[in-house]
C-alpha cells in the first residue's frame, strides 16, 4: 500500500524558515517523480515544486522560486521542501504527491498534508 | 503559464441525475489533463488522467472526454459520495496548473 506521510509544518513568522518532509512507502520511491502541492485555507490547489524521478531535474512555481528548495533522499525514501523567506501568502496545507500514470505529472497518491502558518 | 478555467463554480444536482463539469485551458494541453475529487478535510483523489483514462478503482459512472483546450468530466448518475469539489489540472507544460474547482452540491 502506498503511503505518504508529511511532517514539519507549524507556525512561523514572516521571513522565517521551515523544512517539510514526506516519508514514502509501498512503492519504488527512487523511480517516481515527487511533488509538493499546497492549498491555502478555503482555496484551490496550487502546484509548488517537482523533483523528477529519472534525473535530478527540479521545477518550481514562480511564486516560490529562489525561496524554496525541493530535494529527495532515495536511501531514506523521503522528499523534502526547504522553505526560506516565508511570506504570509505561503500559509497553506502542503501535500506531497506521487507521479501517477501515463506521460507527465499527474498525481495518483497524496499525503494527508501538513499545515504551514506564516504569521506574526 | 496555462490558465485553467472551470465552470460552473457550483453545480446543484439531485442524486441520480447527470453532472457535467467543464474545464477550459488557455492553450492546448494535448490531453495531458487530470481530474481530482476533494471532499472536506480530505486530500485530493485522482479520478482521470490523460483526459479520459480512469484511475485505479474509479467507477465507470465517471468519465472524462475532450481534447485541445476543452475538457469535460461527466458523472452519469450522481451518488451521495460524489458530492465534493472537483479540480482539473494540466501537465502538458511547466508550471503545472489547476483550475479553480467546481463544487458539486446536493440540490
Amino acid at each position: 500500500e502506498v503511503q505518504l506521510l508529511e511532517s514539519g509544518g507549524g507556525l512561523v513568522q514572516p521571513g522565517g524558515s521551515l523544512r517539510l518532509s514526506c516519508a514514502a512507502s509501498g512503492f519504488s520511491f527512487s523511480t517516481y517523480a515527487m511533488s509538493w502541492v499546497r492549498q491555502a485555507p478555503g482555496k484551490g490547489l496550487d502546484w509548488v515544486s517537482t523533483f523528477s524521478g529519472s534525473s535530478d531535474s527540479t521545477y518550481y512555481a514562480d511564486s516560490v522560486k529562489g525561496r524554496f528548495t525541493i530535494s529527495r533522499d532515495n536511501s531514506k525514501n523521503t522528499l523534502y521542501l526547504q522553505m526560506n523567506s516565508l511570506r504570509v501568502e505561503d500559509t497553506a496545507v502542503y501535500y506531497c504527491a506521487k507521479k501517477g500514470g501515463g506521460y507527465g505529472e499527474n498525481f495518483d497518491y497524496w499525503g494527508q498534508g501538513t499545515l504551514v502558518t506564516v504569521s506574526s | 503559464e496555462i490558465v485553467m478555467t472551470q465552470s460552473p463554480a457550483t453545480l446543484s444536482v439531485s442524486p441520480g441525475e447527470r453532472a457535467t463539469l467543464s474545464c477550459r485551458a488557455s492553450e492546448s494541453v494535448s490531453s495531458n489533463l487530470a481530474w481530482y475529487q476533494q471532499k472536506p478535510g480530505q486530500s485530493p483523489r485522482l479520478l482521470i488522467y490523460g483526459a479520459s483514462t480512469r484511475a485505479t478503482g474509479i467507477p465507470a459512472r465517471l468519465s472524462g472526454s475532450g481534447s485541445g483546450t476543452e475538457y469535460t468530466l461527466t458523472i452519469s448518475s450522481l451518488q451521495s459520495e460524489d458530492f465534493a469539489v472537483y479540480y482539473c489540472q494540466q501537465y502538458n507544460n511547466w508550471p503545472l496548473t489547476f483550475g479553480g474547482g467546481t463544487k458539486v452540491e446536493i440540490k
